[in-house]
């Protein structure tokens, strides 16, 4: 069975950094494409980041230059590096993978994993 | 980068109806176009995706169609599980950018 695990979530204050983890069974992070979503309380669904199997990355507007997404291919993991924390970067993150080249949607989802900025 | 625009935000229906969700992308996708599934406190689960093609395991009550920039999501005979919030995401180009979600309610 394909599984994405999630962690690394917590309370920071503005300005921190923290970095997320997503742990990968059944499937192969390598060569996937993979992003982050995140969630914002009471929110729609926000799109991230993604990184492509050969490691092409994008990134939203809104977190560009702030948020790094990466991979270990030994740990079979997923990460997502986030600088400069803001208020507005609290949100459930969630991580998934992207079938068809990042063009047919996703359809793995992690269970997500709860950021909360706040001083 | 292209904005997606679900309508309505919100709908109220009752167990059997038929219900259409629209969104419209600020350029054309092609038909790049997937829609999503949430219900509170989970994870979204991919219904469609391509606009029109079914993920394994979704009731044929789903369907999706559409190309360009106007696509509908429809669902026929509602279940109870059905009432959830539902959203479009685009993934013709980076950002893959989604709509903002229409939440589905009981009547």
């Amino acid at each position: 069975e394909e599984q994405l695990v999630e962690s690394g979530g917590g309370l920071i204050q503005p300005g921190g950094s923290l970095r997320l983890s997503c742990a990968a069974s059944g499937l192969t992070v390598s060569r996937n494409y993979m992003s982050w979503v995140r969630q914002a309380p009471g929110k729609g669904l926000e799109w991230v980041s993604i990184i492509y199997s050969g490691l092409d990355t994008y990134y939203a507007d809104s977190v560009k230059g702030r948020f790094i997404i990466s991979r270990d291919n030994s740990k079979n993991t997923l990460y997502l590096q986030m600088n400069s924390l803001r208020d507005e970067d609290t949100a459930v993150y969630y991580c998934g993978r992207d079938q068809g080249h990042g063009h047919l949607g996703m359809d793995v989802w992690g269970q997500g994993t709860t950021v909360t900025v706040s001083s | 980068d292209i904005q997606m625009t679900q309508s309505p935000s919100s709908l109220s229906a009752s167990v059997g109806d038929r219900v259409t969700i629209t969104c419209r992308a600020s350029q054309s996708i092609s038909g790049y176009l997937n829609w999503y599934q949430q219900r509170p406190g989970k994870a979204p689960k991919l219904l469609i995706y391509a606009a029109s093609t079914f993920q394994s395991g979704v009731p044929s009550r789903f369907s999706g169609s559409g190309s360009g920039t106007d696509f509908t999501l429809t669902i026929s005979n509602l279940q109870p599980e059905d009432f959830a919030t539902y959203y479009c995401q685009q993934s013709f180009s980076a950002p893959y950018t989604f709509g903002q979600g229409t939440k589905l309610q009981i009547k």
